[in-house]
């Protein structure tokens, strides 16, 4: 499914951070997949739910109902948390029909002090 | 440690000279791919490969070829290299791809290329 999220956001140093991703066309069968990507490093993976909320030691994520979109949500962000991250939407593969991953052009992230 | 190892980290070549970046996971890993990122573009997908000698094309194909004669190993080769081609390539593994909540994708650090 593809997705859409904002190009950028900027915040300061312990602020709560909102990244919304959207996705129309999601399946069924599909997870939605967060990931983070520092500057000369590969992306890596951060959080995935189905629906409701997830929540871990870095971050949380909120799905509506209906679960065109998605919410990645930062705690307290310090100036480390500057970096791109990627909202990724996809099932099983074997189910979708295709073994392709689309990512979108990411959400830039630049915390300030 | 698990991971996954790209090389080399950086590379430039000429339009024209064949090369072959490398891709290795030790994590037994099913699925295997290659993306390139590019400023605005995001990660768009070469190749993938879901085991043993069985690959596919993602969305940016052409001017690539890979191979995966072992389960291990995922090569990404440029036969002419073109200035177009010049990009940040990353590869990465999961587990099982079918098993999409228990299989986040594992990428490298990258491989900058530049094709003059």
């Amino acid at each position: 499914a593809k997705t859409t999220q904002p190009i950028s956001m900027d915040s300061y140093e312990g602020q709560e951070v909102n990244i919304t991703c959207s996705h129309n066309n999601i399946a069924t069968n599909d997870y939605i997949t967060w990931y983070q990507q520092f500057p000369s490093q590969g992306p890596r993976f951060i959080i995935q739910g189905y629906k409701t909320k997830v929540t871990n030691e870095v971050a949380s994520l909120f799905i509506p109902a209906d679960r065109k979109s998605s919410t990645l949500s930062l705690p307290r962000v310090s100036l480390s948390d500057t970096a791109v991250y990627y909202c990724l939407v996809g099932g099983p593969l074997t189910l979708s029909g295709t073994y392709k991953y689309i990512f979108g052009t990411g959400t830039r992230l630049k915390v300030l002090a | 440690e698990a991971q996954v190892t790209q090389n080399p980290r950086y590379l430039i070549t000429v339009t024209g000279k064949k090369l072959t970046v490398t891709c290795s996971q030790n994590m037994n890993h099913e699925y295997m791919s290659w993306y390139r990122q590019d400023p605005g573009l995001g990660l768009r997908q070469i190749y993938y490969s879901m085991n043993v000698e069985v690959t596919d094309k993602g969305d940016v194909p052409e001017g690539y070829k890979v191979s995966r004669k072992e389960k291990r190993n995922f090569p990404l080769i440029l036969e002419s290299p073109s200035p177009n081609q010049t990009s940040l390539y990353f590869c990465a593994s999961s587990l099982d791809p079918d098993r999409v909540q228990d299989s986040p994708l594992h990428f490298g650090n990258g491989t900058r290329l530049t094709v003059t």
